[in-house]
């Protein structure tokens, strides 16, 4: 066990649906990442929140949306869902933004199938 | 963006063989970290090494951010090494967003 739990594991959803993903950091991390894994695009850097605030984002659909809470977990919604959407979503947490503790801890991912 | 290149794309061992991974990048870099993604999926960190040499266990990796390269070297290869390993790479002009390359397939035969 990391520390980091995602929540689901898994997910089958319809297309055109909206679903939640959710990712409870390893405790005492105050930045969380997410990223989607797919067999073509490899792992692709979504959006990063530290301690609450959106700190950078990548190249995320604006049907995707996420945000961090005062607890430090993150939800990550995905909206008006197409079969290209399916893919591994990690969450992964840090320290600190960067210094000799940095370092991603990832959770196990949530895998979600679009049908 | 910056470019993350790993090669080779995929390695074949037998069990006990050494082997060295590379990562080049092509812009100065805040962070360096290496993975090891395990055929359950799991991603685990082994290194975040923006500069210099680590050391744990059977694995090493030096960075050399002047050139823009890291190596990961696995000694005494074992069947649980098999998996992928990504390098990612933060940019100076990118804060926050780490670039993954492509990784490298390992796999270890007994």
């Amino acid at each position: 066990d990391s520390g980091v739990t995602q929540t689901p594991k898994h997910l089958i959803t319809a297309t055109g649906q909206r679903v939640t993903l959710r990712c409870s950091p390893r405790s005492g991390d105050l930045s969380v990442y997410w990223y989607q894994q797919s067999l073509d695009q490899g792992l692709q850097f979504l959006i990063q929140y530290y301690n609450g605030e959106e700190r950078a984002k990548g190249n995320i659909l604006e049907r995707f949306s996420a945000q961090q809470f005062p607890d430090l977990h993150s939800e990550l919604n995905l909206s008006s869902l197409e079969l290209g959407d399916s893919a591994l979503y990690f969450c992964a947490s840090s320290v600190a933004t960067q210094g000799p503790n940095y370092g991603y801890t990832f959770g196990s991912g949530t895998r979600l199938t679009v049908v | 963006g910056i470019q993350v290149e790993q090669s080779p794309p995929d390695l074949i061992l037998q069990e006990g063989a050494n082997s060295t991974l590379r990562c080049n990048f092509s812009d100065s870099v805040n962070n360096l970290q290496w993975f090891h993604q395990n055929p359950w999926g799991q991603l685990i960190n082994l290194f975040y090494i923006p500069s210099g040499t680590k050391q744990n266990g059977r694995l090493s990796a030096t960075t050399v951010a002047t050139e823009r390269y890291s190596l990961l070297y696995i000694s005494s290869s074992q069947t649980t090494d098999s998996g992928v390993y990504f390098c990612a790479v933060e940019p100076h002009t990118n804060a926050g967003k780490s670039t993954f390359g492509d990784g490298t397939t390992l796999t270890v035969k007994p």
